[in-house]
This record gives C-alpha cells, structure tokens and sequence, in this order.
C-alpha cells in the first residue's frame, strides 16, 4: 500500500537550516510527483514545492529563495532543505502524493517542526 | 497568487442536517483543478472531493460538489458524528497551489 512518511529534527534554531526527509513506499518516485505541504497551527496548508515524477522541481514563489527539493530514487527519498528559518516557519510539514490533477492524495503523517532557540 | 475565499469559516449542525461550504477563486480556474480536505484534530488532510465533484476513493456518497469559473461548493447532505472536521478548498490550476482557510464543522 501508499505510505510516505517525514523524519527530521523537531527543533530548529533562528536563521538556521531545516532538513526533512520523505520516505515513500507502495509506488515509483518515477511515476509519481511528490509535494511538500506545510501547516501552521490553527491556519491551512500551504503548498511549498514538488518534485516531479522526470526529476524536475517546481516552488512555491514565496519559498523559492530559501527552499530545495531534491530526491534518491535508489533509497525512495524525496528531501527538503530550508534555509533562513524564522518563528513563523514554525509547523507541521507534510510529504504529499500527487494525482493527475494536482490534488494530494496520500499523506505521510506529518513531522512538527519548532524554530526556536 | 489564486487566493481561496471559504465561507462560512465555522458551521455548527445537528446530526442529519445538509450543510454546504462555498469556495470563492480570485481568479477562474478549471473545475478539474480544485478539490476539497476534510482534516481532523491531529491528523493530515485526507482527500475527499477531487476535480470538484469526484468522490475520492472510499468516501461515502454524502459528500458531494460543484461548481465552475470561481465559485464552487462543497456538500453534506446528512452530517454524521464522524464529519467533524475542518475542511479546505484547493486550487492546483496555477502556481503556487493555494488552500482556503478552513472551514470548521461542530455538531450541535
């Protein structure tokens, strides 16, 4: 069955660098994009960026600057890297599946994610 | 940015009664494009609706929506105790893809 599922550090210092790792099962990262979506608090997701199913990325405008998105097919990885971080990159940050029509349909369950220091 | 209106942001209905949530665009996008979440305390947003009116897989058949241009609606016509959530709209027509607020739904 589809899993996906994020790991990295849950606390991340002002200014510094946030790595996250999804790692997926159940389908090809070949054949599927994958999406980072995170969430605040209290607020609504927002849509960060995607690796695509051919190798190419797309982000969101807001993030460009600061994010990366990279992948191992080898080891089903797709990997997140945010520099600069600030309070308010504070929340929980999902791995998403991509359907056909830009919709997120499997999860993982999400990792939090705290700036502070 | 295509930003998402959803109204209203908080519903409170009793069981079996129709409730429906509104997804107004700033901008037209394609009905395939946009999909509904139902997200519950302490999980992840699962996929309910997608292309505006198909029903992800395993969803009961309450759910339901439509819509086209920039307004677009999402339906349940008998809440039960396990709807209570929060729900968004999202638009994957342009990037960045964008959510609406949420819409929270309590019971009565």
């Amino acid at each position: 069955q589809v899993q996906l599922k994020e790991s990295g550090p849950g606390l991340v210092q002002p200014s510094e660098t946030l790595s996250l790792t999804c790692t997926v099962s159940g389908f090809s990262l070949t054949s599927y994009s994958v999406s980072w979506v995170r969430q605040p608090s209290g607020k609504g997701p927002e849509w960060m960026g995607r690796m695509w199913y051919d190798g190419d990325t797309a982000y969101n405008s807001a993030l460009k600057s600061r994010l990366s998105i990279s992948r191992d097919t080898s080891k089903n990885q797709v990997f997140l890297k945010m520099n600069s971080l600030q309070t308010d990159d504070t929340g929980t940050y999902y791995c998403t599946r991509e359907g056909a029509r830009w919709y997120f349909d499997f999860w993982g369950p999400g990792t939090m994610v705290t700036v502070s220091s | 940015a295509i930003v998402l209106n959803q109204s209203p942001s908080s519903i409170i209905a009793s069981q079996g009664e129709k409730v429906t949530i509104t997804c107004r665009a700033s901008s037209s996008i394609s009905s395939n494009y946009l999909h509904w979440y139902q997200q519950k305390p302490g999980a992840f947003p699962k996929l309910v609706i997608y292309s505006t009116s198909y029903r992800a897989s395993g969803v009961p058949s309450r759910f339901s929506g439509s819509g086209s241009g920039t307004s677009y609606s999402f339906t349940i016509s008998r809440v039960e105790a396990e709807d209570v959530a929060t729900y968004y709209c999202q638009q994957g027509s342009s990037n960045p893809y964008t959510f609406g607020a949420g819409t929270k739904l309590e019971l009565k």
